[in-house]
């Protein structure tokens, strides 16, 4: 089984509304990613969890919050957003995060719309 | 500053057309080079390298890492019309640092 769930699929919020955007994988991996994609702009790092810590924070802002429960999941909790937070929300696994290389496998992403 | 360049950013060929598609990057701590396939959803893993001139093939596709001039290249031969995708390039160095992309069109 090499897949990286998310749930929803789409989400449309109001800029003060509160949300959670799930991510699940049974591969056994240790690393879990989220991304932010905008349209026809490659994925950019959020967060990174290792070994569910928070290892990376790439400055994002407040208003998005991880949260690493277990091992196999991996949930972002929204609140007051704003509308050009609106993109594709990429969650992404890998074997371990140190080593000397690791292949990410994706999600389907949640595409997000704040209005 | 890490960077991770892709060229050229979009491409349209006709089917059977054989495609090179570049990727230059200048980042620290390099560790691995990831080629990734990304039609409407998730970028789809394609290849990583990490040792330079060993060649990457799967089907019509393949790949090649030269860490001397800091570049990869992706090579898509007899294309496809389902080839049509934007084509990822990555490098690993403690981040995952991704390239704007290739859009690759392939025409009946």
């Amino acid at each position: 089984d090499t897949e990286v769930t998310q749930t929803p699929k789409h989400l449309v919020m109001g800029m003060t509304n509160k949300k959670s955007l799930k991510c699940e994988q049974h591969m056994g991996h240790r690393a879990m990613y989220w991304y932010k994609q905008k349209a026809k702009k490659p994925p950019e790092l959020m967060f990174v969890y290792s070994y569910e810590k928070l290892s990376i924070n790439e400055s994002v802002p407040s208003r998005f919050s991880p949260e690493c429960p277990n091992s196999s999941l991996l949930n972002l909790h929204l609140h007051a957003l704003q509308p050009e937070d609106s993109a594709l929300y990429l969650c992404a696994s890998s074997q371990d995060r140190g080593g000397f290389s690791y292949e990410q496998y994706f999600g389907p992403g949640t595409r997000l719309t704040v209005t | 500053e890490d960077k991770v360049v892709q060229s050229p950013l979009s491409l349209v060929v006709h089917e059977g057309d054989t495609v090179t598609l570049n990727c230059s990057y200048e980042v620290t701590n390099f560790r691995s080079l990831l080629w990734y396939k990304q039609e409407k959803k998730a970028p789809t893993f394609l290849f990583m390298l990490t040792s330079s001139g060993i060649e990457k093939k799967s089907g019509r596709l393949s790949s090649i890492l030269d860490k001397k001039e800091l570049f990869s290249i992706l090579n898509i031969t007899a294309t496809q019309t389902g080839d049509s995708a934007v084509y990822l390039c990555a490098v690993n160095n403690n981040d995952m640092r991704f390239g704007a992309g290739t859009r690759l069109t392939v025409k009946p």
